[in-house]
C-alpha cells in the first residue's frame, strides 16, 4: 500500500511568490495535517482538516491556507512567500480525527523542501 | 515555554550497545499523549513508539522501550542493540486531548550517531 505522497519533493520560488503543495494520504485515511519544519527545529503544526473541514489552525499567518478535497488529498498554499518560509513541509495523514483518540498516530510523508530566494 | 524538551542535541552509541534518549514534557492536561519518531536524512517522520498518560506500563516495540516517569514529566526512548540504521534524528512529541489542541508537539530533536 502507497504510503502518505507530497509533491512536489522540492521546489525553489523566491521572495513574494505563491506556492502549492499537494498531499495524497494513506487510502482510508479521512485526516490530513500540514506541518512545517525549519531546518533544525522539530516540526510545527500549521492545519488539520477532517472530512474536508478545517479542524485545527497553528500560529501561522494567514498567508497560510489549506483545503481537504472529497477524495482526503489536500493541499496547502502560501502566499507572498518570505525567506523565513523556507522549510521542509510534512503532510501527515490519520484513519480518524485525531482529537478522537489521543492514541491516533500521525502517519507523515517524505516532504515537499521549499527553498525562498 | 516549552513544552517539549530533548537536551541531547547529539548522541553517539557504539553499535550493539544501548543508548537512552532524553525527553521532558510540560502540561497541565491530565489526559496526553506520548510519541517518538525517526526521522532519517530522507526527511519522513517514522512512528516509534506511542505512551498514554493513563498506561500503568511502560510501552515497547521491538527494540525501542519508552521509559515513562509521569511524576518526573519524562518519556525518554531507550533503544537497545543500536544498529547502523538506527542513526537519525528523533523527535519526542505530545498530543494534550483535552480542549481543542489537535497538534502533535514536537521538541527539537536529538540527532543520533551509531558507530560501526
Amino acid at each position: 500500500d502507497a504510503g502518505v505522497t507530497q509533491s512536489p519533493t522540492h521546489l525553489i520560488k523566491t521572495r513574494g511568490q505563491q506556492v502549492t503543495l499537494r498531499c495524497s494520504p494513506i487510502s482510508g485515511h479521512k485526516s490530513v495535517s500540514w506541518y512545517q519544519q525549519v531546518l533544525g527545529q522539530g516540526p510545527q503544526f500549521i492545519f488539520q482538516y477532517y472530512e474536508k473541514e478545517e479542524r485545527g489552525r497553528g500560529n501561522f499567518p494567514d498567508r497560510f491556507s489549506a483545503r481537504q478535497f472529497p477524495n482526503y488529498s489536500s493541499e496547502l498554499n502560501v502566499n507572498a512567500l518570505l525567506l523565513g518560509d523556507s522549510a521542509l513541509y510534512l503532510c501527515a495523514s490519520s484513519m480518524v480525527d485525531v482529537s478522537v483518540s489521543g492514541a491516533n498516530v500521525l502517519t507523515f510523508g517524505a516532504g515537499s523542501r521549499l527553498t525562498v530566494l | 515555554a516549552q513544552k517539549i524538551t530533548q537536551t541531547q542535541p547529539g548522541m553517539f552509541v557504539q553499535e550493539k550497545e544501548a543508548v537512552t534518549l532524553d525527553c521532558t514534557y510540560d502540561t497541565s492536561d491530565p489526559s496526553y499523549g506520548l510519541f517518538w519518531y525517526k526521522q532519517p536524512s530522507s526527511g519522513e517522520m517514522i512512528f516509534l513508539i506511542y505512551q498514554g498518560s493513563y498506561d500503568q506500563q511502560n510501552a515497547t516495540e521491538g527494540r525501542y522501550s519508552l521509559n515513562f516517569q509521569k511524576a518526573r514529566k519524562s518519556a525518554n526512548l531507550v533503544i537497545s542493540a543500536s544498529q547502523l540504521g538506527d542513526s537519525a534524528m528523533y523527535f519526542c512529541a505530545m498530543r494534550e486531548v483535552s480542549g481543542s489542541a489537535r497538534q502533535l508537539t514536537f521538541g527539537s530533536g536529538t540527532q543520533l550517531t551509531v558507530l560501526p
